[in-house]
């Protein structure tokens, strides 16, 4: 069965870093571009950025640029979304997301999301 | 900057029809397809349309999905309690090279 499962919540102080992991089960990591999205108390959803697992390439959306970095392991299936200079506005649940339908935005298998809690 | 634009809210009662509009441009919603999200508090985003009015396996023929232009549209047929949720809607944007969501639409079902 196709799934992901995401690392466990997080408490962490401004300036600090996470890092947030995303495993896949039931189908080959290197096949699908790995998306994030976060979605802030009370906002909307707002795509971060995607990670080719095949190649290592990513894609940041503007406003994480330079301030996020995605990679993977393929021998574990895993990819890590890590985001710096932590503010108390990053405070979100944070999602990874595949699109299987290849049109770039169909996210049809998302992980169960990791609350990441930015607080002094 | 690229803006998609969503009604805040919607409501309906059970059994009616209710349409969630998605206003946006050129670079997005004009020059690619859009998919539809339902989001429920504490869960993770449902892709519930994608390539403006494909419907995923298991998703009820209750919800449809139509473009015209730079807007789209999604329909929910036969309202049910359980369809109160968040809905979204997401095409690419060629302008930002990314994915835009909108801003988000709470349907009530009164």
């Amino acid at each position: 069965q196709v799934h992901l499962v995401q690392s466990g919540a997080e408490v962490k102080k401004p300036g600090a870093s996470v890092k947030v992991s995303c495993k896949a089960f039931g189908y080959t990591l290197s096949a699908y571009y790995m998306h994030w999205v976060r979605q802030a108390p009370g906002q909307g959803l707002e795509w971060m950025g995607w990670i080719n697992p095949d190649s290592g390439g990513t894609n940041y959306a503007q406003k994480f640029q330079g301030w996020v970095t995605m990679t993977r392991d393929t021998s574990i299936s895993t990819v890590y979304m890590e985001l710096n200079r932590l503010r108390s506005d990053d405070t979100a649940v944070y999602y990874c997301a595949v699109d299987f339908f290849s049109s770039g935005s169909a996210f049809n298998i998302w992980g169960q999301g990791t609350m990441v809690n930015v607080s002094s | 900057q690229s803006v998609l634009t969503q009604p805040p809210s919607a409501s309906g009662t059970p059994g009616q029809r209710v349409t969630i509009s998605c206003s946006g441009s050129n670079s997005n919603i004009g020059s690619n397809t859009v998919n539809w999200y339902q989001h429920l508090p504490g869960t993770a985003p449902k892709l519930l349309i994608y390539n403006n009015n494909q419907r995923p396996s298991g998703v009820p023929d209750r919800f449809s999905g139509s473009k015209s232009g730079t807007s789209a549209s999604l329909a929910i047929s036969g309202l049910r309690s359980e369809d109160e949720a968040d809905y979204y809607c997401a095409p690419w944007d060629d302008s930002l090279n990314g994915v835009l969501f909108g801003g988000g639409t709470k349907l009530s079902v009164l």
